[in-house]
């Protein structure tokens, strides 16, 4: 099995700042990742797939990165609408998903 | 407009057994990968089966020989029958769509339910 691990686990910043979160696999995954944001009590939003692709509707302030076992995801001035919980996610082998990253507001 | 909506999740007795219904609308759903997603209180995501467009079927082990996939093309349906419950099979259960990018079935999951809570307890 896969394993991903995402860093931080919680993240404090504040409205305009740059954001990064990496995910790491385990083993190689080539870039069939994908990251979401979730917000309390709703399901996952997809963000980007095939680790730097933008989803349709998603604002450019989201961007991803990387390849093999190493990805970032980057929000690059963080809005009120933005502190939530967000997830990587691998499709190299079945589907796993990181634990999570919580960007609360500092 | 896709959308997915689940429905029939509830109290339950563990080893007892349940069935979750995700009514498909906007797409057909034989020419989709549909994959269920779990997610327990408080706790991060876990996949528990998808159906690809062929009718594959796949399962992780924590749920291998306990839960079965299956869809109803007439009604546009996929499901998810659960046997065998444990209590560390209670969470909301999201089922949601695979996403096509036109040339490719990549697999992020771009099309989700709003979840139906499964709760196994005595």
């Amino acid at each position: 099995d896969i394993q991903m691990t995402q860093s931080p686990s919680t993240l404090s910043a504040s409205v305009g700042d740059r954001v990064t979160i990496t995910c790491r696999a385990s083993q190689s995954i080539i870039d069939r990742l994908a990251w979401y944001q979730q917000k309390p009590g709703k399901a996952p939003k997809l963000l980007i797939y095939k680790a730097s692709t933008l989803e349709s509707g998603v604002p450019s302030r989201f961007s991803g990165s990387g390849s093999g076992t190493e990805f970032t995801l980057t929000i690059s001035s963080l809005q009120p609408d933005d502190f939530a919980t967000y997830y990587c996610q691998q499709w190299n082998n079945y589907w796993t998903f990181g634990q999570g990253t919580k960007v609360e507001i500092k | 407009e896709v959308q997915l909506v689940e429905s029939g999740g509830g109290l339950i007795q563990p080893g007892g057994s349940l069935r979750l219904s995700c009514a498909v609308s906007g797409v057909t759903v034989s020419n989709n990968y549909v994959i269920w997603v779990r997610q327990a209180p408080g706790k991060g995501l876990e996949w528990v089966s998808i159906i690809y467009s062929g009718g594959n079927t796949y399962y992780p082990d924590s749920v291998k020989g306990r839960f079965t996939i299956s869809r109803d093309n007439s009604k546009n349906t996929v499901f998810l029958q659960m046997n065998s419950l444990r209590t560390e099979d209670t969470a909301v259960y999201h089922c949601a769509r695979v996403k096509y990018t036109g040339t490719y079935t990549s697999g992020a999951l771009d099309i989700w339910g709003q979840g139906t809570m499964v709760t196994v307890s005595s």
